[in-house]
């Protein structure tokens, strides 16, 4: 199983560009890498999924080395409404039951 | 609203008793499926459908858990002498069919399952 290492929370201002880091050392080659949102109460959201290199969508971008080991979500300028759980996932390309959320990243944002 | 629906968004029981959650997934999604989440941790894995097919259910479900998905549509999820570890929110979710695709899963908000 492609396990993820994420730290266990961060802070941030508002305005302040916020990159979650991810390491995944046992990412197989068929495995994309995917961030989701969660907040309390909610289920969680997806926010962006990459393969190789960088992607990057209306909400973030993810920057992917060439070796994939690791991953770094980065959240533009963010506000207080991004203060959330941010989990990393890889696989699920071959095994549904492969998908694994680790405890994530809770995110607090400060006014 | 087209996204994933799950039904009772509460459930408290006492322990012993069965409970049965609905999930309705996004119309058009072929595969659903099913975590749980306690506090502080992270979704974990339960069970998996593509249509209406069982394909994948975790090592660590008790034979008290029972998931049926009969016209390939919504999913039920039952468990069955609901016990005091019981207690967490099960999370349904839903995928799309285009291969690669299979982990951009969209979630419902949950059945927070208190078992007293």
């Amino acid at each position: 199983l492609a396990k993820t290492t994420q730290p266990i929370s961060m802070d941030s201002y508002e305005g302040q560009e916020v990159n979650i880091t991810c390491s995944h050392n046992n990412i197989a080659t068929n495995d994309y890498i995917t961030w989701y949102q969660q907040f309390p109460s909610q289920g969680p959201r997806f926010i962006i999924q990459g393969y190789k290199t960088k992607v990057t969508n209306e909400v973030a971008s993810l920057f992917i080395p060439a070796d994939r080991k690791s991953s770094t979500l980065s959240l533009p300028r963010v506000s207080l409404s991004d203060t959330a759980v941010y989990y990393c996932l890889v696989g699920g390309h071959s095994s549904a039951s492969k998908i694994i959320f680790g405890s994530g990243t809770r995110l607090s944002i400060r006014p | 609203d087209t996204g994933v629906s799950q039904n009772p968004r509460h459930k408290i029981t006492k322990r012993g008793q069965n409970v049965t959650f609905r999930c309705d997934p996004i119309s058009e999604h072929n595969r659903l499926y099913w975590y749980r989440q306690t506090l502080g941790q992270g979704p974990e894995f339960l069970t998996y459908f593509q249509n209406e097919a069982q394909l994948e259910k975790s090592r660590l479900l008790s034979d008290r858990f029972s998931a049926e998905r009969p016209k390939g549509s919504f999913s039920t999820l039952e468990i069955q002498r609901t016990e005091q570890g019981d207690s967490a929110m099960y999370l349904c979710a839903s995928s799309p069919r285009e291969e690669g695709a299979k982990n951009i899963q969209y979630f419902g908000a949950g059945t927070r399952l208190s078992v007293l």
